[in-house]
């Protein structure tokens, strides 16, 4: 029940597309839901993030979807750039447990000139 | 301006020598959390700190240990490590509760020879 599944695991788009990650939980106990961005030898950094009272969220190019019911999220990259290459990483965690986050697997995205 | 700085960046290790990776912030943050992320995967939580009170993940070895002398300084000793013990460590703060973004540092490369 704690899990969060990602999908898919790869992602290969052309510049200017939308690529479109998913990721689903079963804790309804989870109520914050962030998106990091990965890049190689780094450490992850916070792309975006949504609260359960939120459908949706917009931060530049990067929109998160929300289904409360559903229990499923999603990230939406608008206008893709070969420098948005990376690897994503949706999260959740549970505000009373000392905001750890649990994560899903990761997608790896490549956006090709 | 670094404000979780995990050192070193790198390091090797023999089989079966103890090693110590250190994580310090400037964030003043309650929560610092070690995470083990092995190539491709997502990062795993092993354990973390709410200002003093330590909290281990369940299947957390017992060869993994941490200590937190501080507020800035957090270090996590592998005690024998094995070759499956090669991964990223990853070090994060948060101010803890809810919906708070968690800050990572670039990791800790750990080979182990």
């Amino acid at each position: 029940q704690q899990q969060v599944k990602q999908s898919p695991q790869s992602l290969i788009v052309q510049k200017g597309g939308i690529p479109i990650i998913n990721c689903a939980y079963e804790n309804t106990a989870f109520d914050y839901f962030p998106w990091y961005q990965q890049f190689p030898g780094k450490g992850p950094a916070l792309l975006i993030a949504i609260r359960p009272d939120v459908s949706e969220k917009k931060e530049g190019r990067f929109t998160i979807s929300f289904n409360k019911s559903a229990k499923q999220f999603s990230l939406h990259i608008m206008d893709s750039q070969p420098g948005d290459s990376a690897t994503y990483f949706c999260a959740a965690s549970d505000s009373g447990n000392t905001g750890k986050l649990i994560f899903g697997q990761g997608t790896t995205l490549q956006v090709k000139p | 301006d670094a404000m979780v700085i995990q050192n070193p960046r790198y390091q090797v290790t023999q089989f079966g020598k103890p090693v110590t990776l250190s994580c310090s912030q400037t964030l003043n943050h309650n929560v610092m959390y070690w995470y083990q992320q092995k190539s491709s995967q997502a990062p795993k939580l092993l354990f973390h700190y709410y200002d003093k009170d330590f909290n281990n993940e369940a299947d957390t070895p017992d060869n993994f240990q941490s200590r937190r002398p501080n507020t800035s300084f957090c270090f996590l000793d592998i005690r024998s490590p094995g070759l499956g013990d090669a991964a990223m460590y990853l070090c994060a703060t948060s101010r803890g509760g809810a919906n708070t973004e968690a800050f990572f540092g670039q990791g800790t490369r750990l080979t182990v020879v």
